[in-house]
């Protein structure tokens, strides 16, 4: 597709479910990036993967949170016994460069955001 | 520790005059900046950015100034639009192998009144 694809859009988890938020980059893509975004907070960087090789997990909040891209293409963030600040909008983003940062930055998804009551 | 900070949560500006919007900065290994625009329900996207290298940044309507000794940058936009109306995050990295990562500030929501 044109952009990020996120899904589900939504998604209302009880505490202590398990719950895999999905992310498709744009085709061709190198690098692909987590970010969480707390309610009224920036989005923070949770993991970083150039192709299939995830080479930063340092955002990651807990061992109850796993990334992967198994192909080097779609990537699947998987939350293990939510809690309730979990809750936040959990954003995709990819990048054509090796190096994320460069001049168009990245394009983000819609995000997926999720609530655990 | 809030490494990249935007200190005012909201601004308002008469459509047609100047917007400026403000961030600053505590990291000093930080060396590219973005900024992203962000509408509800929607991802952030890439509007502008900078290199340390350089103090002034133009497109279009869009200017981002950088002062390094300061560690403060502003993003203009003249003339503002209606269509300007988002939350405006800053964005910070320290570029090198194995620092991909974006250090964003809390956001600043501009409203352009018609």
């Amino acid at each position: 597709g044109a952009g990020v694809s996120q899904s589900p859009r939504y998604k209302v988890a009880k505490r202590g479910q398990d719950v895999a938020l999905r992310c498709d980059p744009i085709s061709g893509h190198v690098s692909l990036f987590w970010y969480q975004q707390a309610l009224g907070q920036g989005p923070e960087f949770l993991t970083y993967f150039q192709n299939e090789a995830q080479l930063d997990k340092s955002g990651l909040p807990s061992d109850r949170f796993f990334a992967e891209r198994p192909e080097g293409s779609v990537s699947t963030l998987k939350i293990q016994r939510t809690q309730q600040e979990d809750s936040a909008v959990y954003l995709c983003a990819s990048s054509l460069f090796s190096r994320g940062t460069g001049a168009q930055g990245y394009t983000f998804g819609s995000g997926t955001r999720l609530t655990v009551v | 520790d809030q490494q990249v900070k935007q200190n005012s949560p909201s601004l308002s500006v008469q459509e047609g005059r100047i917007s400026i919007l403000n961030c600053d900065y505590t990291n000093s290994m930080f060396d590219y900046f973005l900024w992203y625009k962000k509408y509800p329900a929607e991802g952030p996207t890439f509007l502008i950015s900078i290199s340390s290298i350089k103090d002034k940044n133009e497109d279009g309507r869009f200017t981002v100034f950088l002062n390094k000794s300061a560690k403060h940058l502003s993003l203009h936009i003249v003339p503002s639009q209606p269509g300007d109306s988002a939350v405006y995050f800053c964005a910070a990295s320290a570029q090198g192998f194995g620092n991909e990562k974006l250090t964003f500030g809390t956001g600043t929501r501009l409203t352009i009144i018609p």
